[in-house]
């Protein structure tokens, strides 16, 4: 049960776009279309932005958009908000039965 | 509104034991899955197991698979994580999280678990 693979930190000016990556194998990201992704705040519980790898709940803004190819999957946030500055976590069912989760990405507004 | 409350959190010492509690409320309880997730405080999530809706299945992570044990009481509207053999890398705040869609859609805030001697 190895953990998805996250770049450790990511940064961008307002207004700018990023990408966060997620980087499984076939018997997790790659097989399923269960990947969803959280934003963590300091001191808060996790809220998920995006699941079942492009879907957005209701009340997430637009700005946030989801999608995988291969065994990698994909977070773009435009224009980029101070608010956003936060730990993004993709998750990935897997073929095990379990969940798995990514080591997380430090965003940082700059 | 849906709420999480998990509770039992606390200080236990190595091969100690202790059962964290999660109170459901807000939404049909007994129609959801639910998991546990810690996290280590400044570093990752981690997912740790889960329940189907009567708990009839449940999957764990390698780390805690034959020490920690999930149960549900739909009736009472609470999830449990029973922890034993407890290990000093099992320090962590836990979370207990609501599955809709294959996706951990509501949170609690957490219970700090801390083993130590």
């Amino acid at each position: 049960q190895s953990a998805l693979t996250q770049p450790a930190s990511v940064s961008g000016s307002p207004g700018q776009s990023i990408t966060i990556s997620c980087t499984g194998s076939s018997s997790d990201v790659g097989g399923y279309n269960y990947v969803s992704w959280y934003q963590q705040h300091p001191g808060k519980a996790p809220k998920v932005m995006i699941y079942e790898v492009s879907n957005r709940p209701s009340g997430v803004s637009n700005r946030f958009s989801g999608s995988k190819s291969g065994n990698t999957a994909s977070l773009t946030i435009s224009g980029l908000q101070a608010e956003d500055e936060a730990d993004y976590y993709c998750t990935s069912y897997s073929s095990s039965n379990t969940v798995l989760f990514g080591g997380g990405t430090k965003l940082t507004v700059l | 509104e849906v709420q999480l409350v998990e509770s039992g959190g606390g200080l236990v010492q190595p091969g100690g034991s202790l059962r964290l509690s999660c109170a459901a409320s807000g939404f049909t309880f007994s129609n959801y899955w639910m998991h546990w997730v810690r996290q280590v405080p400044g570093k990752g999530l981690v997912w740790v197991s889960r329940i189907n809706t009567d708990g009839s299945t449940t999957n764990y992570a390698d780390s805690v698979k034959g020490r920690f044990t999930i149960s549900r009481d739909n009736a009472k509207n609470t999830l449990y994580l029973q922890m034993s053999s407890l290990r000093a890398e099992d320090t962590a705040v836990y979370y207990c999280a609501r599955n809709k869609a294959a996706v951990a859609d509501y949170w609690g805030q957490g219970t700090l678990v801390t083993v130590s001697s």
